[in-house]
């Protein structure tokens, strides 16, 4: 299996704060990567697929970069509904598998 | 508008079945993979099993953790996914997501979720 490994776990910022997350896989994934957002309480949400597409009706403040085994996203100005955890997941073998996560707090 | 709706989950016994539903509206189904994804405090998101589309004869993919003991299944009439889930165990316990997968296989929908807790 594809592990996907991620950072920070946890991180806290402030609203307009430049925010960036990574995420490493095992091996190589070409862009078949996506990042999901969550609140608590809610299901996960699609952000960003392909590595670097948005999503239809996502924020342009989210960005995502990287291909093969490094990805980032990027949140340019921090919003209070941005607070949340963040996920990133290969589809690019099975099983899919998901990142551990990482919690951004106030 | 893309709706996903799960049901069926509930609290069931260590070697029990359960029947998870998800009520699909808003596109084609039959065009789809549908996936199913778990979700747990210690362990995060899990992917559990796949059906693929009408092209693709809705074979089905899973999870080395749940072959042999869960089945997708699809009724394309009545627009639902289904996970019939048997022998289940304690680590089963998560919610369940249905999630609708793009022609370039990326998640992008899925419902609020359904919890199942396997526990005597």
């Amino acid at each position: 299996d594809i592990q996907m490994t991620q950072s920070p776990s946890s991180l806290s910022a402030s609203v307009g704060d430049r925010v960036t997350i990574t995420c490493r896989a095992s091996q190589g994934i070409g862009s078949s990567f996506a990042w999901f957002q969550q609140r608590p309480g809610k299901a996960p949400k699609s952000l960003i697929y392909g590595a670097s597409t948005l999503q239809s009706g996502v924020p342009s403040r989210f960005s995502g970069s990287g291909s093969g085994t490094d990805f980032t996203l990027t949140i340019s100005s921090l919003q209070p509904e941005d607070f949340a955890t963040y996920f990133c997941q290969q589809y690019n073998s099975y099983p899919v598998t998901f990142g551990g996560g990482t919690k951004v707090e106030i | 508008e893309v709706q996903l709706v799960e049901s069926g989950g509930g609290l069931v016994q260590p070697g029990g079945s359960l029947r998870l539903s998800c009520a699909a509206s808003g596109f084609t189904f039959s065009d789809h993979f549908m996936d199913w994804v778990r979700q747990t405090p210690g362990k995060g998101l899990e992917w559990v099993g796949r059906s693929r589309n009408k092209a693709r004869s809705y074979t089905t993919e899973y999870a080395a953790s749940v072959k042999g003991r869960f089945i997708v299944s699809r009724d394309v009439s009545e627009n639902s996914l289904y996970l019939q889930m048997d022998s289940l165990k304690t680590e089963d316990t998560a919610v369940y997501y249905c999630v609708r997968v793009a022609v370039d296989y990326h998640f992008d929908s899925w419902g609020q979720g359904t919890l199942v807790t396997v526990s005597s």
